[in-house]
């Protein structure tokens, strides 16, 4: 099993503020998900990345394959981007399509 | 597209009492999972499906049954309905190779069930 650690848990942060979030994992990986889900909202995708860096608009997403780490980043943080930012991760190293959730992160963006 | 569907959006069961939830995707997507996800707890894995005629058990499949006898549609029933069931049920679906790396998942606007 992967074992999937998000930090911080909540984040309060003014608009504007760079945001970052932190994900750990235990097993290697081919592959590592970001979610976003709204509050009382469905879950969307926003990365999958299994090396390196990608960014989509102000969202940055990072992992160190070696580190077994990987970050989100919000530049230019708006009130739109309060939301639960998850993680996930297969939940072994060979075994791409079961994933482990982190417990995801609040994010609070004030204007 | 229309994506992942999924019905009903909310509802109150009796205890005792059994339901399906409903959930299609029209991407012609071969993964797909049902979720369940309870406060402060991260998505937990309730049964998937590889293709086709093909189910499996996820961490907490206790009480719940699924079928996939077409590609689109991913049922999971719910027999008799218990208080610990109350939660909010996510199903997805992605469009995996295994020569590849998996696709990106695609979830349903989740369906908020409470048992009383």
């Amino acid at each position: 099993k992967n074992e999937v650690e998000q930090s911080p848990q909540n984040l309060t942060a003014q608009e504007g503020e760079f945001i970052t979030i932190n994900c750990s994992y235990s097993v290697g990986i081919s592959a590592l998900h970001w979610l976003q889900q709204h509050p009382g909202g469905g879950i969307v995708s926003l990365f999958m990345l299994s090396s390196g860096k990608k960014k989509h608009g102000r969202l940055i997403a990072t992992i160190n394959i070696q580190e077994k780490h990987s970050s989100l980043h919000i530049t230019a943080s708006h009130p739109r981007d309060s939301a639960v930012y998850i993680c996930a991760a297969p939940r072994s190293g060979g075994s791409n399509y079961k994933l482990t959730f982190g417990k995801g992160t609040l994010l609070t963006v004030n204007p | 597209n229309a994506g992942v569907t999924q019905t009903p959006k909310f509802r109150i069961l009796k205890i005792g009492q059994s339901m399906t939830l409903q959930c299609a995707q029209d991407m012609n997507h071969n993964y797909m999972y049902w979720y369940r996800q309870d406060p402060g707890m991260g998505l937990k894995l309730i049964y998937y499906s590889v293709g086709a005629g093909i189910t499996d058990k996820g961490e907490v499949p206790n009480g719940y049954n699924v079928s996939r006898s077409t590609t689109e549609d991913f049922p999971l029933r719910l027999e008799l309905a218990a208080p610990s069931q109350t939660s909010v049920y996510f199903c997805a679906s992605r469009l995996t190779q295994r020569a590849m790396n998996t696709g990106e998942l695609f979830f349903g606007e989740g369906s908020r069930l409470t048992v009383l």
